[in-house]
């Protein structure tokens, strides 16, 4: 089964920076990678997909990498705000055919004003 | 109206008494998923399934059932609960009909389970 890694420490980072998570994950590389955002007692919810084949994905101020060769997907939110504040997942599908997710532990986001 | 929900939001129940969560969805999805989260620990795959004939155990489902009524209600019981089933539990969907890319999770607001 797929192990995936995240950062446990909160990244506590100022208002306005880049913020960037990282997600590294073993064994095989799958076809894509799901990064979703959760806030305290609430379901997460999905922000962005990056296939293999893209290196690179955006969506307004949020920049997500896919590095299959590193194992390695980072997640940025540029200009960052207080509202960013929240804990990160990244999910990747199983392999044989399911797609059945596994999720990353997260990594929780603090941005000062 | 959400497009996920989940009864109750809240339970507190004592040891040994049966406990069902239920999910319904408007999303018109195959797939529904139930994990519990727990601090520390992350998400984690109960039981899910493919469509209503297809259940599938996830990585914890020891001590659970589930039930898929029709495409769109999903339930999760708690035969005889115990105190380290306290937990946030998560129903989710997903639509695979689209293709394994577009396979993204909706979750619903969650059921804060207490078992005394």
């Amino acid at each position: 089964s797929q192990k995936i890694e995240q950062n446990s420490e909160a990244l506590n980072i100022q208002e306005g920076k880049t913020a960037t998570l990282t997600c590294n994950y073993t064994n095989y590389s799958p076809a894509y990678l799901q990064w979703y955002r959760q806030d305290p007692g609430r379901g997460p919810v999905f922000l962005l997909l990056i296939r293999e084949n893209e290196k690179e994905k955006r969506k307004e101020r949020l920049k997500v990498t896919f590095d299959t060769t590193l194992k390695q997907s980072l997640f940025h939110i540029t200009a960052s705000q207080p509202a960013d504040s929240a804990t990160y997942l990244c999910a990747l599908p199983s392999s044989g055919g399911s797609y059945i997710p596994t999720f990353g532990r997260g990594t929780s986001l603090i941005v000062h004003p | 109206d959400a497009d996920v929900t989940q009864t109750p939001r809240n339970r507190i129940t004592k040891t040994g008494k049966r406990i069902m969560l239920e999910c319904s969805q408007t999303k018109g999805h195959d797939r529904m998923y139930w994990y519990r989260q727990d601090p520390g620990l992350g998400l984690r795959l109960i039981y899910y399934s493919f469509d209503v004939k297809d259940i599938n155990k996830g990585e914890i489902s020891d001590g659970y059932s589930v039930s898929r009524q029709a495409q769109a209600k999903f339930s999760l019981s708690l035969e005889s609960a115990i105190p380290n089933q306290t937990a946030l539990y998560f129903c989710a969907t997903s639509d695979f009909r689209q293709g394994p890319s577009a396979d993204t999770q909706y979750f619903g607001p969650g059921t804060r389970l207490t078992v005394l």
